[in-house]
């Protein structure tokens, strides 16, 4: 069956690394997805994986091996505004895409 | 230049009333998603369209649910016999594909509400 596993709940202290891991099962893979959600907000795009190994973008790093069905979301240098939902998607064969429930990140000072 | 556009931004509709949600995208972005968020869930996939290809419509919760997307640019979500369910935030995103990969941009929403 589809699957897409991730932490409910994280915290993380202003300043440092947090990693948002995400597992998947699906129906074939075609890529996947990060997003970051603030509370009343449309979804922002964060990146996309669809090879192997890590792709950085400034604070923010996401990771795929697909042998493992697994992915993470590397945020470095935290920051107040980074406290949001941050979403995984895979995108499966037939293009549909599969969403886990999210992370609830709370940033604190 | 301008982002991903949707209209109309919000929309109150009676029950069985028939909806359409337009979304326009970037220009040159061959992708075009909708994606449904009702109050305090997740984000639903309902389809997806790339270039010219056939879309997959199983993400689409009913068949009272239809989406089009004419000549690879503006599309429009329809949504026949509106049920109180069907209240949510439509979504609709555009992404360029160059190679391995994919930039998706949003855009604000539609929020319908069916009462």
């Amino acid at each position: 069956g589809q699957n897409i596993d991730q932490p409910t709940e994280m915290t993380a202290t202003e300043g440092a690394i947090v990693q948002i891991n995400c597992t998947y099962q699906t129906s074939g893979f075609n890529g996947l997805f990060w997003y970051q959600q603030h509370a009343g907000e449309a979804p922002t795009f964060l990146s996309y994986n669809v090879l192997d190994g890590l792709e950085e973008k400034g604070r923010f790093s996401s990771f795929l091996s697909r042998s493992k069905g697994y992915s993470y979301l590397l945020l470095k240098e935290l920051q107040m505004k980074d406290s949001a939902s941050y979403l995984c998607a895979v995108r499966e064969d037939t293009d549909k895409l599969i969403f886990g429930t999210g992370t609830r990140l709370q940033v604190f000072p | 230049g301008a982002g991903v556009s949707q209209s109309p931004s919000n929309k109150v509709t009676e029950k069985g009333k028939d909806v359409e949600l337009r979304c326009d995208p970037i220009s040159g972005h061959t992708a075009l998603y909708w994606y449904r968020q009702s109050l305090g869930q997740g984000l639903e996939f309902l389809i997806y369209f790339q270039g010219n290809s056939a879309p997959d419509k199983s993400g689409l919760p009913s068949d009272r649910f239809s989406a089009e997307r004419t000549g690879g640019s503006v599309s429009t979500l329809t949504i026949q016999r509106t049920q109180q369910e069907d209240s949510a935030v439509y979504l609709c995103a555009s992404s360029l594909v160059v190679g391995f990969q994919e930039t998706q941009y949003f855009g604000p929403g539609t929020r319908l509400l069916v009462l």
